[in-house]
């Protein structure tokens, strides 16, 4: 079973501060996505990262990629309370039979 | 619809009735998921589908959960005599192919009383 460890699990930050979250797995996983989900939604996609230590840049989110393509963090700067939500890391499997694996989200609240 | 579509968005039942939940997955999308998740928790894997292939059950917590798609497309998640520990908002997602992008729906909020 492949499993993803996302840290924290909870974050509450003041406006205008930046933050580093993690996603972190003993597995490789052949690309890497993360959503957001905001209250009484589902889950959003806002990347995916496919290459060992790939960076790709969000407005303000930049989203990295291990080189061993095992961990992924998501660094937010100047945080605004727009960017309040749960942020999900998802993996894909290998094999015919895999599927995407969720880790269990980071809460972050950012406080006007 | 263009989007993933479940029904009902809500739905309160009494605690040992049987529930039904619905998802529409987008048009010709293979893969479809379905998840639980607790009041401000992340995602619980319930069972998945691919195609034609048997489905990955591995998350379904109690024989009381089963769940089925028919025809590829739409899929009905059944929970039998519901209990409150059930209560949660069921998510349904769907995926052009295996891996690639999940996209979900809006969820079913399920409250056992």
């Amino acid at each position: 079973t492949q499993l993803l460890e996302q840290s924290p699990q909870f974050l509450s930050i003041q406006e205008g501060e930046n933050l580093t979250v993690y996603c972190n797995s003993s597995s490789v996983f052949s690309s890497l996505q993360w959503y957001r989900q905001e209250p009484g939604e589902g889950p959003v996609l806002l990347v995916t990262v496919v290459t060992g230590g790939e960076v790709k840049k969000l407005k303000r989110l930049t989203f990295q990629f291990g080189d061993a393509r095992k961990d992924s963090s998501l660094h937010i700067t100047a945080a605004q309370p727009g960017d309040t939500g749960l942020y999900l890391c998802a993996g894909d499997g290998s094999g015919a039979n895999s599927k995407l694996t969720f880790g269990k989200g980071i809460t972050l609240s950012v406080r006007p | 619809g263009a989007g993933v579509s479940q029904s009902p968005s809500n739905k309160v039942t009494e605690k040992g009735k049987d529930v039904e939940l619905r998802c529409d997955p987008i048009s010709g999308h293979t893969a479809l998921y379905w998840y639980r998740q607790s009041l401000g928790q992340g995602l619980e894997f319930l069972i998945y589908f691919q195609g034609n292939s048997a489905p990955d059950k591995s998350g379904l917590p109690s024989d009381r959960f089963s769940a089925e798609r028919t025809g590829g497309s739409v899929s009905t998640l059944t929970i039998q005599r519901t209990q409150q520990e059930d209560s949660a908002v069921y998510l349904c997602a769907s995926s052009p192919s295996r891996v690639t992008e999940a996209f979900f729906g809006q969820g079913t909020r399920l409250t056992v009383v």
